[in-house]
């Protein structure tokens, strides 16, 4: 399977800590870019970064990407409760491949 | 429209009928996305249209699934003699194209095989 791996599964912090999630791939990648899921249903795009670059921020996330280890993260910093939500990284495999690929999710709950 | 916007938002439907699912995507976007999401798991890729050309239709589970896009923009998910395990979430996406550009989604159809 082409498809991500997330980890954690699940992640439940406090309001105002620093959130990370991880995501790998095993496959060559032309870029990454990861999703926000409130409740189930529409996913939101919130960030993408090139396979070129190494880390990009926007707002209070960051994203880091090692295309040597297969592996991006995505942290957000001082969350929110609002951050209450599953997190996708997903990614468009090698050449010739135009498969908009999703990784399992992370479900992250911020405790006020 | 603004955004991608997917019909019914809702369905139940019994065992064996057949279903069909409608994606209005956002207009001048080529590249369309079926998925499906079960309860709590990640998105399953089902089928990927980009303009004119063939569909990548590696994700269909089954024969049972089939899609297709009329004039490069509405596209219809049909199931037919559904079954239980057809239940889920299906979202739809589109994107400008193909490669470094985010997809936008639907807010989905919750199918409910009873």
């Amino acid at each position: 399977s082409q498809q991500g791996e997330e980890d954690p599964q699940a992640l439940s912090i406090q309001e105002g800590e620093n959130a990370t999630m991880n995501c790998s791939y095993k496959t060559s990648i032309n870029n990454l870019q990861w999703y926000r899921q409130n409740s189930g249903r529409g996913l939101v795009h919130l960030i993408l970064i090139r396979s070129n670059e190494r880390e990009k921020h926007s707002g209070r996330l960051r994203v880091t990407l090692d295309t040597s280890k297969k592996s991006s993260s995505l942290l957000i910093t001082a969350s929110r409760a609002a951050d209450t939500a599953s997190y996708f990284c997903a990614f468009y495999s090698g050449a010739g491949s135009y498969q908009l690929t999703f990784g399992k999710g992370t479900k992250l709950s911020v405790i006020p | 429209g603004a955004g991608v916007s997917q019909s019914p938002s809702n369905k139940v439907t019994e065992k064996g009928k057949d279903v069909e699912l409608r994606c209005d995507p956002i207009s001048g976007h080529t590249a369309l996305y079926w998925y499906r999401q079960s309860l709590g798991q990640g998105l399953e890729f089902l089928i990927y249209f980009q303009g004119n050309s063939a569909p990548d239709k590696s994700g269909l589970p089954s024969d049972r699934f089939s899609a297709e896009r009329t004039g490069g923009s509405v596209s219809t998910l049909t199931i037919q003699r559904t079954q239980q395990e057809d239940s889920a979430v299906y979202l739809c996406a589109s994107s400008y194209r193909e490669g470094p550009y985010e997809a936008f989604f639907g807010q989905g159809t919750r199918l409910t095989v009873v």
